[in-house]
């Protein structure tokens, strides 16, 4: 199985700092396209799709946030943080079967 | 607008089955799959598989080959998801969740998701 390995577990960043989050995969989820998505999930709501293709904002999702990297390392930015964005966030690889999620970083407001 | 809505939540005895149905509208379910994903308090996702709702094709993973079983009723646009011999460690949410279309097919990172179905296994 592909291990997603995220970091930090958890961070505090004032309101309007920059927030980033890193993942890494045990082993490249590169072919033509990086097959890796970013989700947010609040309490109690299923986790909400942000990002795929490692970069590509989902449709209506704000252009704070932002994805990078490839091959077996990424990257969510959240430019400017915003009270709603508390929330857990996790990276997803869809490469290869079983597909598997990092284990969740928690953003909260510092 | 697209929409999944899942029964509701289970309590079951150590052994039992359980059976979790995942209710669509506001696209062609049969050009599409469901993945069924489920979360143990304070863990991370973790993939249980999915169907091809066209053909009724599945995949599951390892972890749960021999206890779990994907179905779906095209004329009800629903896909159902078996998990049996329950034990404590399978007390979850259980998500389904549609894969993202793109063209003629679909990539699997989820754009939809149904609301969750809590199942309790306790004695």
């Amino acid at each position: 199985d592909t291990v997603m390995t995220q970091s930090p577990d958890s961070l505090a960043v004032s309101l309007g700092e920059r927030a980033t989050i890193n993942c890494k995969s045990s082993q490249s989820v590169l072919y033509s396209k990086n097959y890796l998505a970013w989700y947010q999930q609040k309490p109690g709501q299923p986790p909400k799709l942000l990002i795929y293709w490692a970069s590509t904002r989902e449709s209506g999702v704000p252009d704070r946030f932002s994805g990078s990297g490839s091959g077996t390392d990424f990257t969510l930015t959240i430019s400017s943080l915003q009270a709603e964005d508390v929330a857990v966030y996790y990276c997803q690889q869809y490469y290869s079967v079983p597909r598997t999620f990092g284990q969740g970083t928690r953003v909260e407001i510092k | 607008q697209v929409q999944l809505v899942q029964s509701g939540a289970e309590v079951k005895e150590p052994g039992a089955s359980v059976k979790v149905s995942c209710k669509t509208s506001g696209y062609t379910f049969t050009n599409s799959a469901v993945h069924w994903v489920r979360q143990a308090p304070g863990q991370r996702p973790e993939w249980m598989g999915w169907i091809n709702n066209g053909n009724g094709d599945t995949n599951y993973s390892q972890k749960f080959q021999g206890r779990v079983r994907i179905t779906r009723d095209t004329s009800a646009s629903t896909a159902y998801m078996d998990l049996n011999s329950l034990r404590s460690e399978d007390t979850a949410v259980y998500f389904c969740a549609r894969p993202t279309p793109e063209g003629s097919g679909w990539y699997d990172c989820y754009d939809y998701w149904g609301q969750g179905t809590l199942v309790t296994v306790s004695s």
